[in-house]
């Protein structure tokens, strides 16, 4: 059974400085999804990685995959109040017809001044 | 534009209540899914759909039910709501078989109190 995990759950960071996300998962799955959710709002899809090794960038946020160790990133570089909100991993489950996801328990991210 | 609607985004039911959630997508997506999500427990499936008419439990079902008659809706059913159904609840598609792992899209969500 796949199992998908996060750490930190909370995050309180300064203005400027560096920070990583961890998320890892329990059984094979060559696909993991980061998403961004704001107070109130839905998901946000930011990255899809699809192959070991993988790296996106966008903006401060980088994200990468190790499919041998079972373990995704979320890199926050001189982070911005902007940045402030909850960001989910998901690792894709084939247990079904057709695969769906399994998410981690998300990571609050506030950055303050 | 990717575009997957929930058409109550608030909702107030009273226990024993039977409570439509709706869903539609417009992007020809083969498989919608139902999440919940609830706080300290993230996104939980509840239901998922591959194709029209066809559906596969998820991890928490009980209590509930789903129905696909169309390709781009996707309903959720709480037969007789009850308190503990109170959470937020997050519809989803993606392209499906052919683009297996693709994107998932999420609709705003759907918050549902039950009193």
């Amino acid at each position: 059974e796949l199992k998908v995990e996060q750490n930190p759950l909370f995050l309180s960071m300064q203005e400027g400085k560096n920070y990583t996300i961890y998320c890892n998962y329990s059984t094979t799955s060559d696909r993991l999804y980061w998403y961004r959710q704001d107070p109130g709002k839905s998901l946000e899809s930011l990255f899809v990685l699809l192959s070991n090794g993988a790296v996106k960038q966008e903006g401060r946020l980088m994200a990468s995959l190790d499919t041998k160790a079972r373990l995704s990133t979320l890199h926050i570089t001189a982070a911005v109040h902007d940045l402030s909100a909850t960001y989910f991993c998901a690792a894709l489950n084939y247990g079904g017809s057709q695969g769906n996801l399994i998410f981690g328990k998300g990571t609050k991210l506030s950055v303050k001044p | 534009d990717v575009k997957v609607t929930q058409s109550s985004r608030y909702l107030v039911k009273r226990t024993g209540e039977k409570v439509f959630l709706e869903c539609v997508q417009d992007m020809d997506h083969e498989n919608m899914f139902w999440y919940r999500q609830d706080p300290g427990l993230g996104l939980r499936l509840i239901y998922f759909s591959y194709d029209v008419k066809m559906k596969e439990k998820g991890d928490i079902p009980e209590g509930y039910s789903v129905s696909r008659e169309k390709k781009e809706r996707f309903s959720l059913i709480l037969e007789s709501a009850s308190t503990n159904q109170t959470s937020m609840y997050l519809c989803a598609s993606n392209p499906g078989r052919r683009n297996s792992g693709n994107t998932i899209y999420f609709g705003e969500g759907s918050w549902l109190t039950v009193v």
